[in-house]
């Protein structure tokens, strides 16, 4: 079936360096892309989402860059902070099924000091 | 504060005990929904709802009910909790289509 998938489980970084977190997509149809961080103990938290009219979109520290040629969506973090160690989602909006996210299994971001 | 509660946090119960998790949200969205969330398995929609009286099954909804009596609430009940239903679960709004969802803090259950 249709899935949200990411390359990388786990991704470890030095505070101060950007971060990319990537996430491949397989519905062609999907026209609404969303990031979510999800902190330990806490619900998915939106981070930026991006249309697919759009292949980029930028936010405070985040960009999302949008590659519909490959069906790829990644995240960057600029300089990266230990308050952003999290579990990062993509999630996709298959067109039509209004409001329905299918989200990947998550990548953990850990930031050492 | 806008924000999706839901209540209990955390709870423990045994097999074929009915039970409710509540879910309300204060941001007057039309759209509601409630997901379950297991290792290596992700988010999996349970059922949603586009406004009050109008629900829908999700990708998951067996042994699952919820009921949209009114907007801002949206709880889920299980009739007869079973030990695989035992997880973390999440509400979620959003005003509408293509919109984002905000997430509840989640409520873990565990079934023995």
């Amino acid at each position: 079936g249709e899935s949200v998938g990411l390359h990388l489980p786990t991704l470890s970084v030095q505070e101060g360096d950007n971060s990319i977190i990537n996430c491949a997509y397989s519905n062609s149809a999907s026209d609404y892309f969303i990031w979510y961080k999800q902190e330990s103990g806490k619900g998915p938290q939106f981070i930026i989402d991006i249309r697919s009219n759009m292949d980029k979109r930028q936010g405070q520290r985040v960009t999302v860059l949008l590659n519909k040629t490959v069906k790829h969506l990644s995240l960057q973090i600029a300089a990266t902070q230990p308050g952003d160690s999290a579990v990062y989602f993509c999630a996709e909006n298959p067109w039509g099924a209004t409001n329905k996210l299918i989200f990947g299994t998550g990548t953990l971001l850990a930031v050492q000091p | 504060e806008a924000q999706v509660t839901q209540n209990p946090r955390y709870l423990i119960t045994v097999t074929g005990k009915k039970l409710t998790v509540t879910c309300s949200q204060n941001m007057n969205h039309e759209y509601m929904s409630w997901y379950r969330q297991d290792p290596g398995l992700g988010l999996r929609q349970i059922y949603y709802s586009m406004n009050v009286e109008v629900t829908d099954k999700g990708d998951v909804p067996e042994g699952y009910k919820v009921s949209r009596k009114e907007k801002r609430n949206f709880p889920l009940i299980l009739e007869s909790p079973s030990p695989n239903q035992t997880s973390l679960y999440f509400c979620a709004s959003s005003p509408g289509t293509s919109s984002p969802l905000h997430f509840g803090n989640g409520t873990r259950l565990t079934v023995t």
